[in-house]
């Protein structure tokens, strides 16, 4: 299987301080995808890294991937309330494969 | 900024009734797709269709799943006798290009099988 999991499950934090999410996957993967979803809303596109990069930069996040461990970063800086949310990472294998979700991590940050 | 649009935001349908799922790709897009999320529970692949058919189906996409491209506009998402599992939000999502490409996702559909 392309799945992998995102670490921690859940992580709460203070406003102003950093949030780090994790996500792992057992496969070669084409791409990786991470996305937001605000409680029972749509998902958000965030960040798209490619198998052959290792970092990507959008605002405040910063995405990692290291190919060799099969894992992912997403790292908020100086978050705020209004990152409360779930972060999914989504892993595109090789060979033209649908995205594959992880069970995401549900971020509160605390004003 | 472009988006994937979908109706309804929710419908609550009685077991064994048929359900349509519409959704409006972003228009330069050819690559569509059906996702579903169980409450509580990860995003999960429907379907994918490119080119007037489906280049690729999940074991969730059963008989009782079909989709369609009716104009040049719209993708729908049928389910044919909706069961109380069918109950999820329904995620439609498209991409310019396939294998690499970013997939945009819409608000989704709640469905409630009662």
């Amino acid at each position: 299987s392309q799945q992998g999991e995102e670490d921690p499950q859940a992580l709460s934090i203070q406003e102003g301080e950093n949030a780090t999410m994790n996500c792992s996957y057992k496969t070669s993967i084409n791409n990786l995808q991470w996305y937001r979803q605000n409680s029972g809303r749509g998902l958000v596109h965030l960040i798209l890294i490619r198998s052959n990069e290792r970092e990507k930069h959008s605002g405040r996040l910063r995405v990692t991937l290291d190919t060799s461990k099969k894992s992912s970063s997403l790292l908020i800086t100086a978050s705020r309330a209004a990152d409360t949310a779930s972060y999914f990472c989504a892993k595109e294998g090789t060979g033209n494969t649908p995205l594959v979700f992880g069970k995401g991590t549900r971020l509160s940050v605390i004003a | 900024e472009p988006e994937v649009t979908q109706t309804p935001s929710h419908q609550v349908t009685q077991m064994g009734q048929e359900v349509i799922l519409r959704c409006v790709p972003i228009s330069n897009h050819l690559y569509f797709y059906w996702y579903r999320q169980i409450l509580g529970q990860k995003v999960e692949f429907l379907v994918s269709f490119y080119n007037n058919e489906i280049s690729e189906k999940s074991e969730i996409f059963d008989d009782q799943f079909s989709v369609e491209r009716p104009d040049g506009s719209n993708f729908t998402l049928k389910i044919r006798s909706t069961k109380l599992e069918d109950s999820a939000m329904y995620f439609c999502a498209s991409s310019v290009g396939g294998a690499g490409n970013t997939i945009y996702f819409g608000e989704g559909s709640w469905l409630t099988v009662v």
